[in-house]
Order: C-alpha cells, then structure tokens, then sequence
C-alpha cells in the first residue's frame, strides 16, 4: 500500500483565495482525520470521519473552513477565503476500526502559506 | 479534558549515548499509547503502539514502556545514530473517543 496519499505537498496562495487540500487513506481504513501543524499550538484534531460521515467538526476553526468525505478513497479540507493566519502544515491521517486498536496512519503533510 | 507533556522540548547528545525521552499524560484512562517520528519538513512515522494492556514495546534500538497509574511513558533509545535526530511525539487515545492527544514533542539532536 502506498500509505496515506496527500496532494499538494506545498500551496502558497494569497489571502482571499480558496485553497483545497486532499486526501486518500490507506485502502480500508474506515476512519479518516485532518490535522493542522503550527509551531505555537503543535498537531490540533480538525475533523474526522468513519465511514465517510464526519463524527467531530469540533476543532474546525471557523466557518471558512469545510471538509468533505464523498467516498472511501478520497477527502477534501477547504478554506475560503484564505487568511495569513492559516498558513500551516496540514496533515491527514487514516486508521481502520478507529484509532484504538490499531493507532494512526499519517500522511506527509501539505504546507500551506498564505501570503 | 487530557494533557500532554513532553520534556525536555529539546534535547542534545553525543552519539553512541543511550537516552530517555518521557510523556506524561494527566487522565490514566488510557486507550493505548503511539511514538511518532517527525523528521523536518516530513510527516509523521509511527514508530511503537502499546495498548493499555501492556507495559512496553520493543522495535530494534527503541523501547517504549507504559505505566498507566502514573501517567507516564518514556521512550528509550539505545546506542543514538545521528539519523536518530528528528522530533518525537508521543501521542495518548482515550476511551470512546477516536481522537489522539498529542504531545508538543521532543526535538533530539544527536551529534556525529
């Protein structure tokens, strides 16, 4: 398996744009989470989905935020309009029968930076 | 709502010195527990689980140990290389919950 799939690995955009990050988990792995980076606040828990259906939106920041499952194999993170204050790595994760049996797949991140 | 902690933040050795790096976490009902590795500009590379069932893990030079009732882990690493140098996160999961709470981490250094 080729693990956690994230495309892009870095995105530089200018304040205002809408950026879109995305993901392929490991093939059947039935969870699915998205994680942001930043040096002040280290890794902090987005969102994250069994089964395509997201569980907990509780850490998405603000509504300029979404995040989307339409199928097993594939899941997006969206934020318009972008904001300086959002340029992070965002990294996504998988893990099969949730995390705490078998722990967590990450992906290799994508860097965001808004300008 | 879990804590936790990780000291040192950073951490240097020479190379060859065995080392301990430790997590602390504040609820001790606990899931299991998972090491990870960051390497600058990388994601992150499980490197040892341990359910809550069990006291430790071992994967060549690293062994990671577990006392609940205390709420620690540490994290050995036996004969450090200089490609050992990256950022350890230990990271906690908890019971009806799937997520994980992470560790700010430990930046080791180990010098040729």
């Amino acid at each position: 398996d080729a693990g956690v799939i994230q495309s892009p690995r870095h995105e530089v955009t200018e304040m205002g744009q809408e950026v879109t990050l995305r993901c392929k988990p490991i093939s059947g792995h039935d969870y699915l989470f998205w994680y942001r980076q930043t040096m002040m606040r280290g890794l902090e828990l987005l969102i994250y989905f069994n089964n395509n259906v997201p569980i907990d939106d509780s850490g998405m920041p603000e509504d300029r935020f979404s995040a989307k499952m339409p199928n097993a194999s594939f899941s997006t993170l969206k934020i318009q309009p972008s904001e300086p204050r959002d340029s992070a790595v965002y990294f996504c994760a998988s893990s099969f029968g949730g995390m705490p049996n078998y722990g967590y797949t990450f992906g290799s991140g994508t860097r965001l930076t808004v300008v | 709502k879990q804590e936790v902690t990780q000291i040192p933040a950073a951490l240097s050795v020479p190379e060859g010195e065995n080392l301990v790096l430790n997590c602390s976490f504040t609820d001790s009902a606990i899931y299991n527990l998972q090491w990870f590795r960051q390497d600058p500009g990388k994601g992150l590379t499980s490197l040892l689980l341990i359910q809550s069932s069990q006291r430790e893990q071992t994967s060549g030079r690293l062994n990671a140990s577990l006392d609940k009732s205390s709420g620690r882990s540490t994290l050995y690493i036996a004969a450090s290389q200089p490609g050992d140098s990256a950022t350890y996160l230990c990271a906690v999961g908890e019971y009806n919950n799937n997520d994980m709470r992470f560790g700010a981490g430990t930046r080791l250094t180990v010098k040729p």
